[in-house]
């Protein structure tokens, strides 16, 4: 089974905090995505990766930046978290070509105090 | 990507059919549909994607009207497990494939 880890379900951090959201794929997928999904919003798109190095920004990047220094590892930085990064956050990966199935990971509820 | 418009909620009786709809007039020749869905807490699983022709698989039917401008899902046999958010895309086809871009979805209900 295709599996999309993110490495942690549940986290509270302090206004200011720099945060790190860690995404591992183990199947060798080029593109990589992280989203963050608001009650009555639906899911964001903040950035993409669809090689190591490479990135693109999604639809609502202010804030965020993302590192991918190896293929099966996409990380999403908060630089100074603030109260209204307080989100779901949900990662995906798939092969490089449209005729493919993405894969998510079962979030991260991250909370800004 | 093209937009797509799908309604914000639907209700469906236990065991019976549930077709949810999706309008994406904008659509270009080289976009597939895609399907996900979404169940509270989870994060979205992949349910079907068509380019043309109707499609099938253990989960549902896709069926995409011949200008392509709409899609329909359907789950034959709905059951309290299908609740859930139902996102529906379009994704360009030719190229790498890039950004994934979700809308809104439509919540639907499976009632017992």
């Amino acid at each position: 089974d295709v599996k999309v880890t993110q490495s942690s379900r549940y986290l509270v951090k302090r206004t200011g905090e720099k945060v790190f959201l860690e995404c591992v794929q183990d199947m060798d997928h080029e593109n990589m995505f992280w989203y963050r999904q608001d009650p009555g919003l639906g899911l964001r798109l903040i950035y993409f990766s669809y090689d190591v190095k490479m990135k693109e920004k999604g639809d609502i990047p202010e804030g965020y930046s993302v590192s991918r220094e190896k293929k099966e590892r996409f990380s999403l930085i908060l630089e100074s978290a603030s109260t209204n990064q307080t989100s779901m956050y949900l990662c995906a990966s798939s092969f490089l070509w449209a005729n493919t199935e993405a894969f998510f990971g079962q979030g991260t509820r991250l909370t800004v105090v | 990507d093209a937009k797509t418009t799908q309604p914000t909620s639907m209700d469906c009786a236990e065991g019976r059919a549930a077709n949810l709809p999706c309008n994406h007039s904008t659509i270009s020749g080289n976009e597939y549909v895609y399907w996900y869905r979404q169940i509270h807490s989870q994060g979205p699983q992949y349910i079907i994607h068509g380019l043309k022709n109707n499609e099938t698989n253990e989960m549902a039917s896709l069926i995409i009207t011949e200008d392509r401008k709409s899609s329909t899902l359907i789950l034959p046999h709905a059951t309290l497990r299908d609740t859930a958010v139902y996102y529906c895309i379009v994704r360009v086809a030719s190229g790498s494939a890039r950004q994934l871009t979700f809308g809104s979805g439509t919540q639907l209900t499976v009632l017992p």
